[in-house]
């Protein structure tokens, strides 16, 4: 596609159920990132894929937050058992290798996510 | 790791005056600060860059100064127009192996026409 794209735009749940947020990266773009914006905060840096390298899990809140990114392509944030401070905007955001020097990111419209 | 401080929160000024964003950074290692601007209820989008072989930038009304031995770089917006509102969000690149990209807590800059 021509940019990054999210789904879903915007999700409603329940606390304690699960959910998945998915992220399809610009075409060849290696590295993705996954941060979480909440109500007029900042870019809170959750994960980073980088190639084949093992993901840097850092920014993850809890162990309920894990990601994949299958075939170097597409990636999955899951998020179990949410709570209510899980409500947020998930944004994700790639890189191309040859601006990864440069350390441009593309972001998708991001998918937000409200607990009730 | 990396942890980036922003400031000022919040920043008010009158069209035509002058906006600076202070960033400071830990990691020596860090050698490139990019700035995003994200309007409301829109995705971030790069504006400009510096990088640490280098102390200034300019890109018509905006320029980024970068002081390595001080470690802190600044976002310089001249003759501000009211499309200059948004969250301004400063940005270091970490150093070592995973260079993973981490962003200031943001500045609100409000042009008042």
């Amino acid at each position: 596609g021509a940019g990054v794209s999210q789904s879903p735009s915007n999700k409603v749940t329940e606390k304690g159920k699960d959910v998945e947020l998915r992220c399809d990266p610009i075409s060849g773009h290696t590295a993705l990132y996954w941060y979480r914006q909440s109500l007029g905060q900042g870019l809170e840096f959750l994960i980073y894929f980088q190639g084949n390298s093992a993901p840097d899990k850092s920014g993850l809140p809890s162990d309920r937050f894990s990601a994949e990114r299958t075939g170097g392509s597409v990636s999955t944030l899951t998020i179990q058992r949410t709570q209510q401070e899980d409500s947020a905007v998930y944004l994700c955001a790639s890189s191309s290798p040859g601006t990864r020097s440069t350390g441009e990111l593309f972001f998708g419209e991001g998918s937000r996510l409200t607990v009730l | 790791g990396e942890n980036v401080e922003q400031h000022p929160s919040t920043l008010s000024v009158q069209e035509g005056d002058s906006a600076v964003i202070k960033c400071t950074y830990s990691d020596s290692a860090s050698n490139y600060f990019p700035w995003y601007k994200q309007e409301l209820g829109k995705r971030p989008q790069l504006i400009i860059d510096i990088r640490s072989n280098v102390g200034e930038k300019k890109d018509q009304r905006i320029a980024v100064t970068l002081n390595k031995t001080a470690k802190h770089f600044s976002l310089h917006i001249t003759e501000t127009q009211p499309e200059d509102s948004a969250v301004y969000f400063c940005a270091a690149i970490t150093g070592g192996a995973t260079n993973k990209l981490i962003f200031g807590t943001g500045t609100l800059l409000a042009v008042q026409p």
